[in-house]
């Protein structure tokens, strides 16, 4: 089993669609938890960042934690033909922990958002 | 401009050449990180390091070199590559390795091809 599973997609949705993207994950040490966009031909950038359980906002983005399920969200709303992308979770544990050193990511999902 | 820039953006490259991959983070950052980027993988992580001191490599094949002259420099040496060596090439950097938040800011990355 991997340490985190992502859809990857691709999900296809029309413009001004709510959209929500998902990972779960098998190790109760995360306790960081990102969202990364990634555009064709460029790096990931950083987009959404939570610690532990509960939500996050930002604009037309929600990030969602739930610990006790070991399940992340992400969701657009109004989605944008700008929002076709990839979009990767990614996570990290406690300070000073073997899992602290380093992001574990997962695959990524392929988003289209179409006219 | 993400504040960590990578050059070159594409490179072809022979099975004997040699070449190197560079890296310059303007963020004030102390860790630096290589990943490689297939389809539809996660992204695996190569080599960390933390303060100019290599922390990690994860079981990456000498024919990749890596090379931290200080905390803002970061070179992937490339020797006798195989096909399937070909992948996006991505640095990253943060604040230090292990303090918790681990976020991760990258570059566009290096496509590479190995013919």
């Amino acid at each position: 089993q991997k340490e985190v599973e992502q859809d990857p997609g691709p999900l296809s949705v029309p413009e001004g669609a709510i959209v929500s993207l998902n990972c779960t994950y098998s190790n109760s040490a995360f306790q960081y938890f990102m969202w990364y966009r990634q555009y064709s031909r460029k790096g990931p950038e950083l987009l959404m960042y939570t610690y532990s359980s509960g939500n996050k906002e930002d604009g037309r983005f929600t990030a969602q934690v739930d610990k006790s399920s070991k399940y992340i969200s992400l969701f657009i709303r109004d989605s944008q033909p700008s929002d076709s992308a990839t979009y990767l979770c990614a996570m990290s544990g406690a300070p000073n922990t073997g899992t602290a050193s380093k992001l574990t990511f997962g695959t990524g999902t392929r988003l289209q958002v179409t006219l | 401009e993400t504040g960590v820039t990578q050059t070159p953006r594409h490179l072809v490259m022979g099975m004997t050449n040699k070449k190197s991959l560079k890296c310059e983070q303007h963020l004030g950052h102390n860790a630096m990180y290589w990943y490689k980027q297939s389809a539809k993988k996660p992204l695996e992580l190569m080599f960390v390091y933390n303060f100019k001191e290599q922390t990690e490599n994860n079981s990456v094949p000498s024919r990749f070199s890596p090379e931290c002259p200080n905390s803002s420099h970061l070179f992937l040496h490339l020797h006798t590559l195989q096909p399937e060596d070909s992948a996006l090439y991505l640095c990253a950097s943060s604040q230090e390795v292990g303090g918790g938040q681990n976020i991760q800011y990258f570059g566009a990355g290096t496509r590479l091809s190995v013919l």
